[in-house]
């Protein structure tokens, strides 16, 4: 069964600081991914997608595949309190299916 | 604007009731999903639909049903038969590439009375 994992947190960061999140997956087939931030109570937001082997950049958000290792990250640079909330990792899992992580809560602290 | 629209907000449930909660959208996506989620956990798919009139079961499909009659509408039930139906759902749907990114409606918190 096709799987994807990720560290449940909480991940406690400095304000301005870079949070390091990790999402690793078990189909060497699948070939995109996102990061959807949830905050509490809320629906997830998509923040980030990746289609290609290494690093996509959008302002203070980048995202990294690594296909060989199969590992997806994402990282925050200069993480502000209002970052604070789960990222969920998802890649497509099959015909119109999708599969989610679990979520790793971020905090950070002013 | 374009987007999901979930409604209502929050819904109660008294025990034997079937409630049901309505998912629309305006972004002319072919696939529609709902998904369940409980405090601190993951995202469970219920239901997905390709296409109108087509709608497959997800992992955890028993206690609701679905319907697709219209492309933009992908209304869920939760009948009696779903004993423990206190969950956040979330209804998202896509234009059906596979690689196509999810989007999510703003969703309904469900509570048993």
């Amino acid at each position: 069964q096709k799987e994807v994992e990720q560290n449940s947190g909480p991940l406690s960061v400095p304000e301005g600081a870079i949070a390091s999140l990790n999402c690793t997956y078990s189909d060497r087939g699948s070939q995109s991914f996102f990061w959807y931030r949830q905050y509490s109570g809320k629906s997830p937001e998509l923040i980030m997608f990746i289609y290609s082997n290494g690093d996509k950049e959008d302002g203070r958000f980048t995202a990294q595949l690594n296909k060989a290792s199969q590992y997806v990250s994402l990282l925050i640079r200069d993480s502000q309190p209002s970052d604070s909330a789960t990222y969920l990792c998802a890649t497509p899992g099959g015909t119109y299916k999708y599969i989610f992580g679990t979520g790793t809560r971020l905090k950070v602290l002013a | 604007d374009g987007g999901i629209t979930q409604s209502p907000k929050y819904l109660f449930r008294k025990e034997g009731q079937n409630v049901t909660l309505s998912c629309e959208q305006n972004l002319n996506h072919d696939a529609m999903y709902w998904y369940r989620q409980d405090p601190g956990q993951g995202l469970r798919l219920i239901y997905y639909s390709q296409i109108v009139n087509d709608f497959q079961k997800g992992d955890i499909a028993e206690g609701y049903s679905v319907s697709r009659e219209k492309k933009e509408s992908f209304p869920l039930t939760v009948t009696s038969a779903q004993k423990n139906p206190t969950a956040f759902y979330l209804c998202a749907s896509t234009n059906g590439d596979s690689n196509e990114k999810l989007f999510f409606g703003s969703g309904t918190q469900l509570s048993v009375l």
